[in-house]
């Protein structure tokens, strides 16, 4: 079963620098999210992106987060100054469609990438 | 904002029995619901749906059931198996997928 791939499983960065998360959503896919979970704390929704731009984003996802789609198969996260309080799991999703109204098209995640900001 | 809430944190089955894992809501634009499974290190995985203009929804061990006057919906897994240890995540969508905070099962030997 096709799946969706994310890299690095864990990146260490320094508090300040930038930092480019990446994933490779399931092919033929259209639409792609990002989510984060803060240790302990719930998956919350950071952005949605459709035709090479964002459709939706949440108030967390600030002028520090972008996204982008560089080639065919490639989607990333980019956090350009990190903060202590970005270090979190942060998972890719992908699906055929939008929203999850019919049963057989769920968004599919990746496993995550464990994000620490020393 | 909690627009979907899981009450409980964790819950303890026997294997075999019924795991019965609850959710509740405010949001009533909510379009469908979905329960997904985590392991650790592991990204979620899609269980089972539900439209919210149905009442139930079954496949395999797994049901759904929601009752949109108690905006309340609840997943039902019979019979528990050891593999279904993990945490349960309830999710309400429209535009987007809110997450509730998980339900941490465990089945027991």
């Amino acid at each position: 079963e096709p799946e969706v791939t994310q890299t690095p499983s864990h990146q260490v960065t320094q508090m300040g620098q930038e930092v480019i998360l990446r994933c490779v959503p399931i092919s033929n896919h259209l639409y792609f999210y990002w989510y984060r979970q803060i240790l302990g704390q719930k998956v919350e929704f950071l952005v949605s992106f459709y035709n090479n731009e964002i459709s939706e984003k949440s108030e967390i996802f600030d002028d520090q987060f972008s996204v982008e789609r560089p080639d065919g198969s490639n989607f990333t996260l980019k956090i350009r100054s990190t903060k202590l309080e970005d270090s979190a799991m942060y998972f890719c999703a992908s699906s055929p469609f939008p929203g999850q109204g019919d049963s057989n098209q769920p968004q599919h995640f990746g496993d995550g990438t464990r994000l620490s900001i020393l | 904002d909690q627009q979907v809430k899981q009450n409980s944190p964790s819950l303890s089955v026997q294997e075999g029995r019924i795991s019965i894992l609850n959710c509740d809501y405010t949001n009533s634009m909510f379009d469908y619901f979905l329960w997904y499974k985590k392991y650790p290190a592991e990204g979620p995985t899609f269980l089972i749906s539900i439209s919210s203009i149905k009442d139930k929804n079954e496949d395999g061990r797994f049901t759904v059931f929601l009752n949109k006057s108690a905006k309340h919906l609840s997943l039902h897994i019979v019979p528990s198996q050891p593999g279904d240890s993990a945490v349960y995540f309830c999710l309400g969508g429209n535009d987007k997928i809110i997450f509730g905070k998980g339900t941490r099962l465990h089945i027991l030997p």
